[in-house]
């Protein structure tokens, strides 16, 4: 009964360096998507996958890169970290254009850039 | 502008009272759908409610209802007979249009805590 993993679930970079962060459903769902939530504040969509093969900016992409492994996998990777990127990754699932919309969150990646 | 507001940064609630969690959004597209998802100290996001623009009912999940007002593009969370385990973040939260899939806009979220 996973649902949606994500890997790691805490991360300590430096200005600079770079790393991936990898997320996996289960629930064979064809969208997946990336969200950061600053301190106090909401989440905000990173980037998007409406099926395999897609990907697409959200809100916030700079500084992101993404892939769409296969329908189960979607990462995201940071280039070259810097400190306004220090946040709690979600990565979330869901079918697209379901009546209800609901998103399947992973339980999120605490990221710290000094 | 925002399009999802969330005016009540926190919230007190005695044990056992209801809430009103307040959420207005803003948009120009007919279909929309409206959520909400709390957020315990945890950090994992649980959703509790829908609402599709063009339900005629107000939506109900159990303690949880959402109070929609279209005219005034509200639509508030009311938790009845509140728990202490409802002491958590509460986010409001928006689909726009019928070919947005399901990305959602959140609005910055309300904590609720609950006294025993």
């Amino acid at each position: 009964n996973a649902g949606v993993t994500q890997t790691p679930k805490f991360q300590v970079l430096k200005t600079g360096q770079s790393m991936t962060l990898q997320c996996a459903q289960d629930m064979n769902h064809n969208s997946m998507y990336w969200y950061r939530q600053d301190p106090g504040m909401g989440l905000r969509l990173i980037y998007y996958s409406a099926s395999e093969g897609t990907t697409d900016k959200g809100e916030v992409p700079n500084g992101y890169n993404v892939s769409r492994l296969n329908k189960r996998e979607f990462s995201l990777r940071l280039e070259s970290a810097a400190p306004s990127q220090t946040s709690v990754y979600f990565c979330a699932s869901s079918v697209w254009l379901a009546n209800t919309g609901e998103l399947f969150f992973g339980e999120g990646s605490r990221l710290t850039v000094l | 502008a925002q399009k999802i507001t969330q005016t009540q940064p926190g919230m007190f609630v005695q044990e056992k009272e209801a809430v009103t969690l307040d959420c207005t959004y803003d948009t120009s597209d007919p279909s929309y759908g409206l959520f909400w998802y709390k957020q315990p100290s945890s950090g994992e996001m649980i959703f509790l409610i829908y609402q599709g623009s063009y339900d005629q009912q107000n939506a109900t999940e159990g303690r949880y209802s959402l109070n929609f007002q279209k005219a005034r593009k509200s639509a508030n969370l009311v938790i009845s007979a509140s728990q202490l385990g409802d002491s958590a973040m509460y986010f409001c939260a928006m689909r726009e249009g019928d070919n947005a899939g399901n990305m959602l806009t959140f609005g910055g979220g309300t904590r609720l805590m609950v006294k025993p």
